[in-house]
């Protein structure tokens, strides 16, 4: 299986700063890769497919950037609605597999 | 708007089976990919399978290919996943998803708790 490593694990930050998320695939996936936003208790929503294309209805504070084995979530101003944990997920393979998160607070 | 709603929370014994149920609404059911991942507490998410409604195409994780069975039922518009053999590692918060390669929307999970 493709391993998906994220990083940092966790962070925190600060009302408008500028907040990047990591994504390392263990082999070249192309753009085969999607970001979640996820809140506890509630159901995964997807902010970016395709690594840099923006779902529909998200805000475009949001975006993604990167191909091969190097993908990059920016929050461009982070807002209190934005704590969650966010995870990609690549659909390369055909045994699709996860990030482990990165759970974001708001200090 | 499209929507999946899963069945509510199970408990279960060691070796026993589940079964959760995913209805979607607002969107054609037929020809349409449902896909089954789940969360165990700390765990990252766990991709078990899907299934290509309506083709009845389907693929299955390996780590679960002896253990699992996903179905859909079009003339209700649900898919369902079957587990069985039950064990305590099987404890999580499972979730259907619609999509292929992205998965949008998902259900709000249905967490599955195997305690004897």
């Amino acid at each position: 299986d493709i391993q998906m490593t994220q990083s940092p694990s966790s962070l925190s930050a600060s009302v408008g700063d500028r907040v990047t998320i990591s994504c390392r695939a263990s082999q070249p996936i192309s753009k085969y890769l999607q970001w979640y936003q996820h809140k506890p208790g509630k159901a995964p929503k997807l902010l970016i497919y395709s690594a840099s294309t923006l779902q529909s209805g998200v805000p475009p504070r949001f975006s993604g950037s990167g191909s091969g084995t190097d993908f990059t979530l920016t929050i461009s101003s982070l807002q209190l609605e934005d704590s969650a944990t966010y995870f990609c997920q690549q659909s390369y393979s055909n045994s699709i597999t996860f990030g482990q998160g990165t759970r974001v607070e708001i200090k | 708007q499209m929507q999946l709603l899963q069945s509510g929370p199970e408990l279960k014994k060691p070796g026993a089976s589940v079964k959760v149920s995913c209805k979607a609404s607002g969107f054609t059911f037929t020809n349409s990919a449902i896909q089954w991942v789940r969360q165990a507490r700390g765990q990252r998410l766990e991709w078990m399978g899907w299934i290509l409604v309506g083709s009845n195409h389907i693929n299955y994780g390996q780590r679960f290919r002896e253990r699992v069975t996903i179905t859909g039922d079009m003339s209700t518009s649900t898919a369902y996943l079957e587990l069985t053999s039950l064990r305590s590692e099987d404890t999580a918060v499972y979730y259907c998803a619609h999509g292929l390669g992205y998965f949008d929307p998902w259900g709000q999970g249905t967490l599955v708790t195997v305690s004897s």
